[in-house]
């Protein structure tokens, strides 16, 4: 079946410092990968995505490259801030028909900043 | 434009009882899907509603019931509570885009069970 596997947490960094998320996953046919950030007290919120193979997602500082002969999709960032303390999820969306709504999710990294 | 609004934000049941939780999408999203958050199992799906149709069902037991309505507004209904059931309920909704419409989460309600 479909599953995605995270590195586990916690992490953390000093600020400034390179961050990596491993994420590696599972599935049949192309799926659509996705990171999500949940700060605390708060839902989801959409970080990155990446619809097909090679695809790179970026937003706010944080890429993810699209691989699809490791399966991965490793989230990085050069240069971690305070405020970027949370949980990371990576989530595939498969593209089968009527799957448009369900995502998988790994278990999920904190991370965390200090100062 | 307003976000997903999930209501309540927390409550608080005892075992054997039952629970509704109410989730609007965002003006013009016509599915809405729903997530159960747990420290030991993530999060997982529940079941996705688009027109007022469920189309797609997670792996959980039929006490777990949602339905959407014409307005899209969507609830989502557990009856006789276990103590397994204390989590964090997500609602997502989407333009209804299949291989790559965004999914926005509400801010979910915690439920608590004594």
């Amino acid at each position: 079946g479909n599953s995605v596997t995270q590195m586990e947490g916690p992490v953390t960094l000093s600020e400034e410092a390179f961050l990596t998320i491993n994420c590696t996953y599972t599935a049949t046919g192309y799926p659509s990968l996705f990171w999500y950030v949940q700060y605390p007290g708060e839902g989801l919120q959409l970080l990155l995505k990446a619809t097909k193979a090679d695809d790179k997602g970026s937003n706010k500082g944080f890429e993810a490259t699209y691989r699809k002969e490791t399966t991965s999709f490793h989230l990085e960032k050069g240069s971690v801030q305070v405020s970027d303390s949370a949980v990371y999820f990576c989530a595939l969306r498969t593209t089968s028909y009527n799957q448009g709504g369900k995502l998988i999710f790994g278990q999920g990294t904190e991370l965390s900043v200090k100062p | 434009k307003a976000g997903v609004t999930q209501t309540p934000r927390y409550l608080i049941k005892t075992r054997g009882q039952q629970v509704t939780l109410s989730c609007s999408p965002i003006s013009g999203h016509r599915s809405v899907s729903w997530y159960q958050q747990t420290p030991g199992q993530g999060l997982q799906f529940l079941f996705e509603y688009f027109s007022e149709t469920q189309r797609n069902k997670g792996n959980f037991p039929g006490r777990f019931s949602g339905r959407q309505f014409s307005n899209s507004r969507s609830e989502m209904n557990v009856s006789t509570l276990e103590l397994g059931d204390s989590a964090l309920y997500l609602c997502a909704s989407s333009a209804g885009s299949q291989l790559t419409g965004e999914l926005f989460f509400g801010e979910g309600s915690r439920l608590t069970v004594l």
